[in-house]
């Protein structure tokens, strides 16, 4: 099986901009997490979609947004970038999403906010 | 609140040494517990998972152990090789109710490197 897929790896944007990130999960995944990767703040969970519907998110502003398709495949947006939001943005996929289950990575897109 | 911390940032160790890289948890509602190692331009790779219903696993090389009394994971690498050089993650999920959602709790890493 094809794994987690990401596009675009790498994105250049500047402040007030707005960003889409894509993530195609690996087939018959239908959850899909994405995460934030900063220096300083490590790994930080973001929200987590289901059927095409949010299921759980992390403590992010509002600027924050994302979405899940028919397909499973998700988007993330993020609006009015500031350059904080500079990170490697990861989504993984898992089977169901319940708690106990592996989730699977990409290899993220790193965003760089100038 | 959930908290998921490493005791040492980095550890240093030779070819064919074993190495153990720790964690601590502090969520004791924590059910579901996952290492991943992270190199360098790369996604986290899973490496292995243990449920706390269980006190170790092993998988190819790698051991966990799960010590809920005190709240400590750690993973042990057998015969450690120069590719095993990366940052390792600990992660844990309630895996109750709906906040759990695909949702893990990540530790800050420890960057491992193995000299030939």
């Amino acid at each position: 099986k094809a794994g987690v897929t990401q596009t675009p790896r790498y994105l250049i944007k500047t402040r007030g901009q707005q960003v889409t990130l894509s993530c195609s999960p690996i087939s018959g995944h239908r959850s899909v997490s994405w995460y934030q990767q900063t220096p300083g703040q490590g790994l930080q969970f973001l929200f987590e979609y289901f059927s095409e519907t949010q299921r759980n998110k992390g403590n992010f502003p509002g600027r924050f947004s994302g979405r899940q398709f028919s397909n499973s495949r998700s988007e993330m947006n993020v609006s009015t970038l500031e350059l904080g939001d500079s990170a490697l943005y990861l989504c993984a996929s898992s089977l169901l999403g319940t708690g106990a289950e592996t989730q699977y990575f990409g290899p993220g897109t790193r965003l760089l906010v100038l | 609140g959930e908290n998921v911390g490493l005791h040492l940032p980095t550890l240093s160790v030779q070819e064919g040494d074993n190495s153990i890289i720790n964690c601590a948890y502090s969520n004791s509602a924590s059910d579901y517990f996952i290492w991943y190692k992270q190199e360098s331009g790369k996604g986290p790779q899973f490496i292995i998972d243990i449920r706390s219903n269980m006190d170790k696993r092993q998988g190819q090389r790698v051991t966990v152990l799960l010590n809920k009394t005190v709240k400590h994971l750690s993973l042990q690498i057998a015969a450690t090789q120069p590719g095993d050089s990366a940052v390792y993650f600990c992660a844990e999920n309630s895996g109750s109710g709906g906040t759990s959602y695909g949702k893990l709790t990540f530790g800050q890493g420890t960057i491992l490197t193995v000299h030939p």
